[in-house]
């Protein structure tokens, strides 16, 4: 069980790349989240999807788009990357269980650290 | 103002003592509260979930909740050096399944 996978782990972009970020779940959850981590920000929701083929925008979605083609994989995007999106992106996965047992909780990716110069 | 208050330190304490995180928030439907740990370069992992109220305790780490204050706490007793990681607190109400708060972390090193 790999749990939240993320590819790659670390990638520099030039100002105006474009680049796809990766995450895989194989927990069956049915909800996915893009987050970025910045100092002294803290996590910040950039995107989220509630199931196979739906997305919807977070926090900041300015500058990302994102798709979930299958339930165990969602895909965060950046089309013209500028030195703003200079982050740590996390992916998270949940379930949809309302019990207080603690398994709706989110599971978190390694992490993918971008650099945009 | 920001739905969750973390102090984000950093708190250096030395082996062996008890260490006292906390955030507050302002939302008074949260119901969920959780505790996750981030050791550097790494992804937040969960470390203790609470439902409403009251107190959880799990090996050395207690989380407690005082809804009538709007405050969480994490205690980690007896703390290790494997301790020292950022911590992060985390919230949701009971109407949003995929909406959860997150404080912006407290970084904490415990000296050997």
């Amino acid at each position: 069980n790999a749990g939240v996978t993320q590819t790659p782990k670390f990638r520099v972009l030039k100002t105006g790349q474009s680049m796809t970020l990766l995450c895989a779940q194989d927990m069956n959850h049915e909800y996915m989240y893009w987050y970025r981590q910045d100092p002294g920000m803290g996590l910040r929701l950039i995107h989220y999807s509630v199931g196979e083929g739906t997305t919807a925008k977070g926090e900041v979605p300015d500058g990302y788009n994102v798709s979930r083609l299958k339930k165990q994989n969602f895909l965060l995007g950046l089309e013209s990357a500028a030195p703003s999106q200079t982050s740590v992106y996390f992916c998270a996965s949940s379930s949809t269980s309302s019990g207080t047992s603690g398994t709706d909780t989110q599971y978190f990716g390694p992490g993918t650290r971008l650099t945009v110069l | 103002q920001k739905e969750v208050e973390q102090d984000p330190g950093p708190l250096s304490v030395p082996e062996g003592a008890i260490v006292s995180l906390n955030c507050t928030y302002s939302n008074s439907a949260f119901q969920y509260f959780m505790w996750y740990r981030q050791y550097s370069r790494k992804g937040p992992e969960l470390l203790m979930y609470t439902y409403s109220s009251g107190n959880k305790e799990d090996g050395r780490f207690t989380a407690q909740v005082d809804k009538s204050s709007k405050y969480i706490s994490l205690f980690i007793r007896d703390s290790q050096p494997s301790d020292s990681a950022t911590y992060l607190c985390a919230m949701r109400t009971i109407y949003n399944f995929n909406k959860f708060y997150f404080g912006s972390g407290t970084k904490l090193n415990v000296k050997p």
